[in-house]
């Protein structure tokens, strides 16, 4: 299967920094999603990338679909408690509606 | 939220004996997948629909098995349920929006196999 290699593996922030993430895949993908899961729950999807340098933002999140399309960044500004979970990076090749994993960041805000 | 009902949402069953596990979409998506979700994994596809009786192996197929017969419905199938799969399983459909593809998840299933 396709490699996503996401990091960090996970972050101990302060209530109100700011906060970075990263994807990077082996393949060009055409769509790049990013999902955030609180315990016991399904993902949800917070942003969705169609274009390549293409920046979108959520409220306080903000993703980036890399130029070589190999990547994506997420963003969160101003973190808060409530921004606690794992984040997920999803890419599909587009050959299938095939959506590959990355392994996740783990996110602690600390009051 | 999307609509996704998994089914059941716990079940603890014995080595070898068989499992199936719902997915119920009311999104009318042509695409349908199944999730696993393990510590150090993130989440790996089992298998996945593209329309009704048209499925497709994905990264860890093996003992387990899908059926789709009708657009709202794909159940996964532990033949002989064994510990290695103990899990949590997530069905999630896939749509396109005006700029493109997304995927949306239901809520999961956790099983253990004793």
């Amino acid at each position: 299967g396709q490699q996503l290699n996401q990091s960090p593996q996970s972050m101990f922030i302060q209530e109100g920094e700011d906060v970075s993430m990263n994807c990077t895949s082996s393949s060009i993908f055409n769509t790049w999603l990013w999902y955030k899961q609180d315990p016991g729950e399904g993902p949800v999807l917070l942003i969705a990338l169609y274009k390549a340098g293409e920046l979108t933002s959520n409220g306080r999140l903000t993703a980036q679909f890399g130029i070589t399309r190999k990547d994506s960044f997420l963003n969160i500004s101003a973190s808060i408690p409530s921004d606690v979970g794992i984040y997920f990076c999803a890419g599909d090749t587009n050959t299938g509606n095939q959506f590959y994993f990355g392994t996740g960041t783990s996110l602690t805000v600390i009051p | 939220d999307a609509g996704i009902t998994q089914s059941p949402r716990h079940k603890v069953t014995e080595t070898g004996t068989p499992v199936t596990l719902r997915c119920h979409q009311t999104e009318n998506h042509r695409y349908m997948y199944w999730y696993r979700q393990d510590p150090g994994h993130g989440l790996r596809l089992i298998h996945y629909s593209y329309g009704v009786k048209d499925t497709d192996k994905g990264e860890v197929s093996d003992g387990y098995s899908v059926s789709r017969s009708k657009t709202e419905d794909f159940l996964l199938t532990l033949e002989s349920a064994t510990s290695s799969q103990t899990s949590v399983y997530f069905c999630a459909i896939s749509g396109t929006s005006a700029g493109g593809t997304e995927a949306f998840f239901g809520q999961g299933t956790r099983l253990t196999v004793v």
